[in-house]
């Protein structure tokens, strides 16, 4: 079984400075490791995915994320915040090898501010 | 291309009825997820279809059943519903493409048991 932690239930940061989310995870197996983006009364949106390869992953509104395996950790960083990006974001992992259930952590509310 | 769609948005139903939420998934997905979303929680795994067969199912009561039909498309439903029922039940749907799976989420269904 996997787990997700989600140390920081919320993160308040200025517009325009700099941002991370972290994310740590537990699984006996080899995972697939997911960021999403839910804004108020929405659904879940996909930022970013780590399936194998590079270690540094891109994803949509200028973020990224570090997979690092030694330290089971999936940081989500932003050079920049917007307004805009205020919302919660889960972290997520699924097993590799199909049966992609998606396990979540509890979620950290980032609120950007003026 | 039509993202994932749910119906309804909101239900209102009381303890003890039964409930039937549906899903379409993404043009040219094959596969349906249910989760549930507590207020202030990370989503929760309930199960999945394809091929129109249960193929994952997370720690959920029998109350808790589902359907997918031929064209991909699916159904929740509840039975006995309990306070606790009430949540944000969102749908995700993927492919089955090697073992690549990336989960995409509709709105939603907020479902309040009063």
């Amino acid at each position: 079984a996997q787990s997700v932690t989600q140390l920081d239930s919320q993160v308040p940061v200025f517009e325009e400075a700099p941002v991370e989310l972290r994310c740590n995870y537990s699984s006996s197996v080899s995972v697939y490791l997911f960021w999403y983006v839910q804004y108020p009364n929405q659904g879940l949106q996909l930022l970013l995915k780590y399936l194998s390869g590079s270690t540094l992953v891109k994803g949509i509104n200028g973020f990224e994320a570090e997979f690092n395996k030694s330290q089971t950790s999936f940081h989500l960083r932003k050079p920049s915040v917007h307004i805009s990006d205020t919302a919660e974001y889960f972290c997520a992992v699924s097993e590799t090898g199909g049966g992609n259930k998606l396990t979540f952590g509890t979620g950290t509310q980032l609120k950007v501010e003026l | 291309d039509a993202g994932v769609t749910q119906s309804p948005t909101h239900l209102i139903k009381t303890r003890g009825q039964q409930v039937t939420l549906r899903c379409s998934p993404k043009s040219g997905h094959d596969t349906v997820s249910w989760y549930q979303q507590a207020l202030g929680q990370g989503p929760q795994f309930i199960f999945q279809y394809y091929e129109e067969e249960e193929r994952q199912r997370g720690n959920f009561p029998d109350r808790f059943s589902g359907h997918q039909y031929p064209n991909y498309s699916s159904e929740l439903n509840v039975n006995a519903l309990l306070l606790g029922d009430s949540a944000l039940y969102l749908c995700a749907s993927s492919l089955v493409q090697g073992a690549q799976e990336t989960q995409y989420f509709g709105p939603g269904t907020r479902l309040l048991v009063l």
